[in-house]
């Protein structure tokens, strides 16, 4: 069982208003992940760190940032949510594999995200 | 460009039945295939991966079988349960390489009691 958690589990808020995701992971890991997902469909990869002080935009794109200051810790901000950033959003993370091996990524709970 | 095609998109099965979830990758580079169980209100979680030096890869009910050929892997689930029901996704990765895990689209599984 992975210890990675996210908070909070259920938003939700009104237009233009700015909110934060929060991801932590206790494994020490060095790689985390965002991913955006809409109920029942797949995961779309919005943004992912190789560390700290280093974070890059997914294949989808987003208007949310990002920041890696600590290992444990990847926050996903929305300075101004709007009706269509309603959705789940899941945090990941993975380690550097040894190698010949992969690396598995572990996932939270999940934020599921409802903008009004 | 979708680079892994999953299907069906959703399945019903009698308990007791196959479960058969099929997925097609492009990247010839992909050497690591795993799938991932995701119940609702819950994030996906790992449930067997394969290497294509391997043909199948079995743990328990879930078996993976790989065509490198056809550029094909499948998850078979056998004797089937209502608590596998469940969303499962396939995706491929090369190792070692920057690129992140690429997705399917899911299916929707429903295994009827």
């Amino acid at each position: 069982e992975a210890d990675i958690y996210q908070t909070p589990r259920y938003l939700v808020i009104g237009t233009g208003k700015k909110i934060t995701l929060e991801c932590s992971q206790t494994m020490g890991h060095d790689k985390m992940y965002w991913y955006q997902q809409d109920p029942g469909m797949e995961l779309h990869l919005i943004h992912y760190s190789y560390g700290v002080n280093s974070t890059e935009k997914g294949d989808l794109s987003s208007e949310s940032t990002v920041s890696r200051i600590r290992t444990e810790h990847f926050p996903l901000t929305l300075e101004s949510a709007r009706p269509s950033h309603t959705s789940q959003y899941l945090c990941a993370s993975s380690d550097t594999p040894l190698a010949g091996k992969a690396d598995t990524q572990y996932f939270g709970p999940g934020t599921r995200l409802t903008v009004l | 460009q979708q680079q892994v095609k999953q299907s069906p998109q959703s399945l019903i099965v009698q308990k007791g039945g196959i479960s058969i979830i099929n997925c097609a990758y492009e990247n010839t580079a992909f050497d690591y295939f795993p799938w991932y169980q995701q119940f609702p209100g819950k994030g996906p979680a790992l449930l067997i991966a394969i290497r294509p030096d391997v043909s199948e890869k079995k743990e328990g009910r879930f078996t993976i079988s790989f065509n490198k050929s056809a550029k094909q892997f499948s998850l078979h689930i056998m004797d089937s349960q209502p608590g596998d029901s469940a969303t499962y996704f396939c995706a491929s990765k090369r190792s070692g390489s920057a690129r992140q895990l690429t997705f399917g689209s899911g299916t929707q599984l429903t295994v009827l009691p």
